[in-house]
């Protein structure tokens, strides 16, 4: 059974830069799409985007000048960094698997990290 | 981006009804719909995906259905389990997006 867990800071200063690893057991990051989505009360649940195993990307416009996604396979792990955030940044970041060899729908979760951006 | 609106916000329901919620697309998605529960404290999971397509393992009192821009999620009869946030997600375009959510509680 797959299982994906994020982790990272739980407090990240306005303006610096967010970073978070998921990392996958019970199965391999390879030939897969790898999504990081983000939960908070204030706007529920968002794309943030996804990478491929091979490395492609495709981010969510919102985020995509800030957003910057990679994978290690020999760590089977994928990362997540984002740049210059605000207290809107506040929020549960998941990493998701797509289901089979989709991008989506999302088949597999993560529990989440909660990062809140602070000073 | 394709808007996503969800509707009840929230749901007042009691064990044993049954439950209906719409998420309505803002431009025609053909049945590139997906529905997931979160409960607190846990990761969302994957109920329904191509609007009516039940996912593995998910008990068949739940119930998708719709195509285009309408799209319902049908709890024929409400358990003590099913009290969550239900969430609509269209996959039609490349920036994925995601409904509102439907909070389900207890009346």
């Amino acid at each position: 059974q797959v299982q994906l867990q994020e982790s990272g800071p739980g407090l990240v200063k306005p303006s610096e830069t967010l970073s978070l690893t998921c990392t996958v057991s019970g199965g391999s990051v390879s030939s897969y799409y790898w999504n990081w989505i983000r939960r908070s009360p204030e706007k529920g649940l968002e794309w943030i985007g996804y990478i491929y195993y091979s490395g492609t990307t495709n981010y969510n416009p919102s985020f995509k000048s800030r957003a910057t996604m990679s994978v290690d396979l020999s760590k089977n792990q994928v990362f997540l960094k984002l740049r210059s955030v605000t207290a809107a940044d506040t929020a549960v970041y998941h990493c998701s698997r797509g289901q089979g060899s989709s991008v989506t729908p999302f088949g597999y979760w993560g529990q989440g990290a909660l990062v809140t951006v602070s000073s | 981006d394709i808007q996503m609106t969800q509707f009840p916000s929230t749901l007042s329901a009691s064990v044993g009804d049954r439950v209906t919620i719409t998420c309505r697309a803002s431009q025609s998605i053909g049945n590139w719909l997906a529905w997931y529960q979160q409960k607190p404290g846990r990761a969302p999971k994957l109920l329904v995906y191509e609007a009516s397509t039940l996912e593995t393992g998910v008990p068949s009192r739940f119930s998708g259905s719709g195509y285009g821009t309408e799209f319902t999620l049908t709890i024929s009869s409400l358990q003590p389990d099913d009290f969550a946030i239900y969430y609509c997600q269209q996959y039609k375009s490349y920036s994925l997006t995601f409904g509102g959510g439907t909070k389900v509680e207890i009346q």
